[in-house]
């Protein structure tokens, strides 16, 4: 069974701090890996995704994630948070496994402080 | 690029009425399409798998009589909620793979029934 631990609920960062964000999954195949950003009240959107290739992810908003097979995880990072970063981020795996169903961690509620 | 559409984005519907949610692909088709949920503040959870053609397949717990599923083409699945009640209050939101070996989301569906 696919499965996704974010073991991070809540996490407060300073503005122009760094943010990391840790993802951890299950998965019998090498995985579909994906983070998205959700604000409040809205829709998911998606900041990166790994499906092979090159384990560094560069995504949108200056979000990069890599992919450590040993860890089994896909931690996002950015290097300099901005209060609009400020939202709950997802991370989720799935793949041609199970048929593209995505199963989606808990969630970490990323707070910016100035 | 390749987009999920799904309407409406919000609706309010009073308890004991239906309501139907339409996720389409809009420049790809999509044989298969994924339904999830999202209670406030928690993950989203995948509710059931629409298959064109084909009768849907549902997550252990869900209720198949009263979300109806429906994939009658290549880019549209609907979901019916019939008979809403206030706990049916939820963020719904569709999927499909596609093109890139990338899975597209829809904007997502804010239900309330009062």
């Amino acid at each position: 069974a696919q499965s996704v631990t974010q073991p991070d609920i809540h996490i407060t960062v300073s503005e122009g701090a760094s943010l990391e964000l840790r993802c951890n999954y299950s998965y019998g195949a090498t995985p579909y890996l994906f983070w998205y950003v959700q604000s409040p009240g809205q829709g998911l959107q998606l900041l990166l995704k790994y499906f092979s290739g090159d384990t560094l992810v560069q995504g949108i908003k200056g979000f990069e994630a890599e992919f450590k097979r040993s860890q089994s995880s896909f931690n996002l990072r950015k290097p300099s948070v901005h209060w609009s970063d400020a939202a709950e981020y997802f991370c989720a795996v799935g793949g041609p496994l199970n048929d593209y169903k995505l199963s989606f961690g808990a969630g970490t509620t990323v707070t910016v402080r100035a | 690029g390749a987009v999920v559409s799904q309407h409406p984005s919000r609706v309010i519907c009073k308890s004991g009425t239906s309501v139907k949610i339409e996720c389409r692909s809009l420049d790809f088709q999509a044989t298969t399409m994924f339904w999830y949920r999202q209670f406030p503040k928690q993950s989203l959870m995948l509710m059931a798998t629409s298959n064109e053609g084909s009768k849907a397949t549902y997550e252990q717990g869900v209720e198949k009589d009263k979300f109806l599923i429906n994939h009658a083409s290549l880019t549209l699945s609907t979901l019916t909620v019939t008979s809403a009640h206030p706990e049916d209050s939820s963020f719904y939101i569709c999927s499909a793979p596609g093109p890139g070996n990338t899975i597209y989301f829809g904007e997502g569906s804010w239900l309330t029934v009062v």
